[in-house]
């Protein structure tokens, strides 16, 4: 089956603009974390959700950033009033179990934003 | 807290053998190792749960000592498609999120 898809891959906004990144998971994952990445460094945990329950939100930096996950499946990260140093890659990641500590997650391609 | 790997980065030549650490200073219930080439996705390589758990897939292999919040990861006869970004991620058990190194970057020369 297909793996993780991002849309759209590439995003360049006006700062100040309200943006939403939407991730499809693998069929039938139950968990799905959203994860922000700078170049040259590692993942930075945002989000999750198992179904359609947010587990930990920990990870937003600010109000500006929310995610939902209403039905369980399809996801959307959204970034209001969006500010230069929001620019980044911003990933998701599927797994078929529920929790962090034992699942193997899979990464999609991500999404590159860049605010002018 | 952010877990610390080591070395930043290394250049090996095809064959030779490598290791990669990564630390934590909270307890861990789970380590979680990753390969990230150049624009493309993390990819799953192996977890290790708290008991001093040693993983292996076939060449690459790795331990958790969990009393010393340490993993290691082992790369015996490193073949040119082990080059990429490693990233260990830990887990303390509770619901909260995985937490990456900053990489350690591994260069495999023919």
């Amino acid at each position: 089956g297909a793996g993780v898809s991002q849309s759209p891959r590439y995003k360049v906004t006006k700062r100040g603009q309200d943006v939403a990144l939407r991730c499809d998971p693998i069929s039938g994952h139950v968990s799905l974390y959203w994860y922000r990445q700078a170049l040259g460094q590692g993942p930075e945990f945002l989000t999750y959700f198992n179904y359609e329950a947010q587990q930990d939100k920990s990870g937003l930096p600010n109000d500006r950033f929310s995610a939902e996950r209403p039905e369980g499946s399809i996801s959307t990260l959204t970034i209001q009033r969006t500010e230069q140093r929001d620019s980044a890659m911003y990933r998701c990641a599927s797994s078929s179990r529920q929790g962090i500590a034992y699942n193997e997650q899979f990464f999609g391609p991500g999404t590159r934003l860049t605010v002018l | 807290q952010q877990p610390v790997q080591s070395p930043q980065a290394v250049i090996l030549r095809e064959g030779e053998d490598a290791v990669i650490n990564c630390s934590s200073s909270k307890a861990l219930y789970s380590v979680h190792w990753y390969r990230q080439k150049h624009g493309e996705a993390p990819v799953f390589l192996m977890i290790l749960l708290k008991g001093g758990e040693q993983k292996g897939h076939e060449k690459i292999s790795a331990s958790f000592n969990e009393k010393k919040q340490q993993s290691s990861l082992y790369l015996t006869a490193s073949q040119l498609s082990y080059s990429g970004t490693y990233f260990c991620g830990t887990a303390g058990g509770g619901a909260d999120g995985l937490t990456f190194g900053k990489g350690t970057h591994l260069i495999i020369q023919p």
